[in-house]
């Protein structure tokens, strides 16, 4: 079946616009996560959505940034007034999360958005 | 709160044995995940510990102490396609969520 996908790939935007990150995840995933990762640097947790319970958003650098789940499936990471220091690639993962099954916390990432602020 | 240790680089030769060590230390442990990345790539899933001992999956094998806090990645007959960035992740029972190590990059030489 189809797996995480992510739009753009790519963006390149100017310091002070905003800008939209997309993630479709794998139909039937009730948790997902957005992560930062700059280069050479492991993942940094952003927010995570599961199910219909309020997100966790403790990972949101600051209140430039949002994002929202809709329907319980596509998500989107929104970065308003972008800074050049948000310049990196924002991923994100789904996983099954059933109670009980610590197997289904595995996280699927989609291929990620490389944003670079200029 | 919750802090994961991994060396931040290793090199091994073709063909030999490596041992990727990961130390953690959270508040309500729930099981060990192991991820593999590739330098440009997304993280993909290698192998999860939930209970103590030893999980074998061909050439990559893991292990998990609970009481020690401990796991390794253990990556038998190494192969060039090896050298990538290896991610140990821990879930928490009282976080509920998933929560990355720092990673360690591992170079594989001939």
């Amino acid at each position: 079946g189809a797996g995480v996908s992510q739009s753009p790939s790519n963006k390149v935007t100017e310091k002070g616009k905003d800008v939209e990150l997309r993630c479709d995840p794998i139909s039937g995933h009730t948790a997902l996560y957005w992560y930062r990762q700059s280069l050479g640097q492991g993942l940094e947790f952003l927010i995570y959505f599961q199910g219909n319970s309020a997100p966790d958003k403790s990972g949101l650098p600051s209140d430039r940034f949002s994002a929202e789940r809709t329907g319980g499936s596509v998500s989107t990471l929104t970065i308003q007034r972008t800074q050049q220091e948000d310049s990196a690639v924002y991923l994100c993962a789904s996983s099954p999360k059933r109670s009980g099954r610590v197997d289904t916390h595995t996280q699927y990432f989609g291929p990620g958005t490389r944003l670079t602020v200029l | 709160g919750q802090n994961i240790d991994q060396p931040t680089e290793m090199t091994a030769t073709e063909g030999a044995i490596v041992q990727i060590n990961c130390t953690y230390q959270t508040s309500g442990f729930n099981g060990l995940f192991w991820y593999q990345q590739h330098a440009g790539e997304a993280p993909t899933f290698l192998s999860y510990n939930v209970l103590d001992g030893l999980e074998e999956k061909g050439r990559f094998s893991s292990f998990l102490s609970r009481s020690k806090g401990y796991s390794y990645l253990l990556l038998k007959e190494l192969q060039m396609k090896d050298s990538a960035s290896y991610l140990c992740a821990v879930t928490e029972t009282s976080y509920d969520k998933v929560i990355f190590g720092p990673g360690t990059s591992l170079s594989v030489i001939p």
